[in-house]
């Protein structure tokens, strides 16, 4: 099974300031990886897929890169909706695998 | 616009079974893959399983595997998992989630999810 390993687990931050959320795969995933944000009480919504793939609808301060093992998701400037849980997911192998999730709060 | 309901959640005591259901709408269901992700409270999400467009396949997460089935009705639009030999683990909020369009074993549409509790 490929664990995906997410750093840090919480970061607080301001309105304005970007960030770079980090996904680590125990094996390569190609380039097989996305990344969803959930809010609390929400479902999950696709961000990006394939690691550096826009989903329809997600605004271009949201970017993905990386590829094999190490994985980065960046936020250029956060708005206050993008203060929420991120979490990776690769489907490279079975079984399919998601990270533990990385929280944004507002600081 | 794709939406995704799923229905057949309750209080199962350990042991016991249910089936979840998932209706699909604004898109040609058989033509996509679908999955049920979990999330138990106040944890991260879970893949259960997935079953393919086409020609049936379906995968499983070993924590489920000769427990749950996952099946499809594309006359109904509805995909379905049977959950069998329930345990306190299984508890989540099952998510019902479509294969995402370049990329079917991502998750582009997600339903609001049903909440699955085992306890005696």
């Amino acid at each position: 099974e490929i664990v995906l390993t997410q750093s840090p687990a919480t970061l607080s931050l301001s309105p304005g300031e970007g960030v770079a959320l980090s996904c680590r795969a125990s094996q390569s995933v190609g380039s097989y990886l996305a990344w969803y944000q959930q809010k609390p009480g929400q479902a999950p919504r696709l961000l990006i897929y394939d690691a550096s793939n826009r989903a329809t609808g997600i605004p271009a301060r949201f970017s993905g890169s990386g590829s094999g093992t190490d994985f980065t998701l960046t936020i250029s400037s956060l708005e206050p909706e993008d203060f929420a849980v991120y979490y990776c997911q690769q489907r490279n192998n079975w079984p399919l695998t998601f990270g533990g999730g990385t929280k944004v709060e507002i600081k | 616009e794709v939406q995704l309901l799923e229905s057949g959640g309750g209080l199962v005591q350990p042991g016991g079974s249910l089936r979840l259901s998932c209706a699909a709408s604004g898109f040609t269901f058989s033509s996509y893959s679908m999955s049920w992700v979990r999330q138990a409270p106040g944890e991260g999400l879970e893949w259960v399983s997935i079953i393919s467009a086409g020609v049936i396949s379906t995968f499983y997460a070993d924590s489920v595997k000769g427990r749950f089935t996952i099946s499809r009705d594309n006359s109904k639009n509805t995909v379905y998992l049977q959950m069998n030999s329930l345990r306190a683990e299984d508890t989540a909020t099952y998510y019902c989630a479509k294969g995402a369009v370049s990329a079917t074993r991502h998750f582009d549409n997600w339903g609001q999810g049903t909440l699955v509790t085992v306890s005696s």
